[in-house]
């Protein structure tokens, strides 16, 4: 079985400054990988996904994520966010085997500051 | 533009009321839909898989008599929650596949019962 750990509940940041959300998975298979991002009120919205090939990704809204296969981590990282930015974000995987199936992390509040 | 259409945004209703919610793909067929819940300040939680022209796949701990769910069509997946009580007050999610990869989520459902 697989599990996601989002270790930061909550992230404050000013606008501008960089941003890293941390994601560590578990699992005994190959999985995929997938940040969302959910805004007040709304369904989840994908940022970016990992299915194979170059570990560095690059989505939607000037995010990126990069896995590390040894360290089974999958971090966020966004160079200088915006207010626009702030949102609930949620890691997510699935198994080669069952890509159908996702599970996911607890989720990081990403609050941006001006 | 959206592939997903998630109907109603909101409900608030009396105790015992059952309450339809409706889930539909706007931009292809889609065999398998997924019901998610997430309760507040917390993660999705996978309720049930909608398969087309078949019953839904539960996962443990969900009643699925208490949640219907009916796919009867390749664009239409509904949940029924039955006999609704306070506790099960939530945000409901559906989403649908491309290429085996559950990508695409409705807005949401805020359901709260009196």
């Amino acid at each position: 079985a697989q599990s996601v750990t989002q270790l930061d509940s909550q992230v404050p940041v000013f606008e501008e400054a960089p941003v890293e959300l941390r994601c560590n998975y578990s699992s005994s298979v190959s999985v995929y990988l997938f940040w969302y991002v959910q805004y007040p009120n709304q369904g989840l919205q994908l940022l970016l996904k990992y299915l194979s090939g170059s570990t560095l990704v690059k989505g939607i809204n000037g995010f990126e994520a990069e896995f590390n296969k040894s360290q089974t981590s999958f971090h966020l990282r966004k160079p200088s966010v915006h207010i626009s930015d702030t949102a609930e974000y949620f890691c997510a995987v699935s198994d080669l085997d069952n890509t159908d199936k996702l599970i996911f992390g607890t989720g990081t509040r990403l609050q941006v500051f001006p | 533009g959206a592939v997903v259409s998630q109907h109603p945004s909101r409900v608030i209703c009396k105790s015992g009321t059952s309450v339809k919610i409706e889930c539909r793909s706007l931009d292809f067929q889609a065999t398998t839909m997924f019901w998610y819940r997430q309760f507040p300040k917390q993660s999705l939680m996978l309720m049930a898989t909608s398969n087309e022209g078949s019953k839904a796949t539960y996962e443990q701990g969900v009643e699925k008599d208490k949640f219907l769910i009916n796919h009867a069509s390749l664009t239409l997946s509904t949940l029924t929650v039955t006999s609704a009580h306070p506790e099960d007050s939530s945000f409901y999610i559906c989403s649908l596949g491309d290429s085996n990869q559950p990508q695409h989520f409705g807005d949401g459902t805020r359901l709260s019962i009196l």
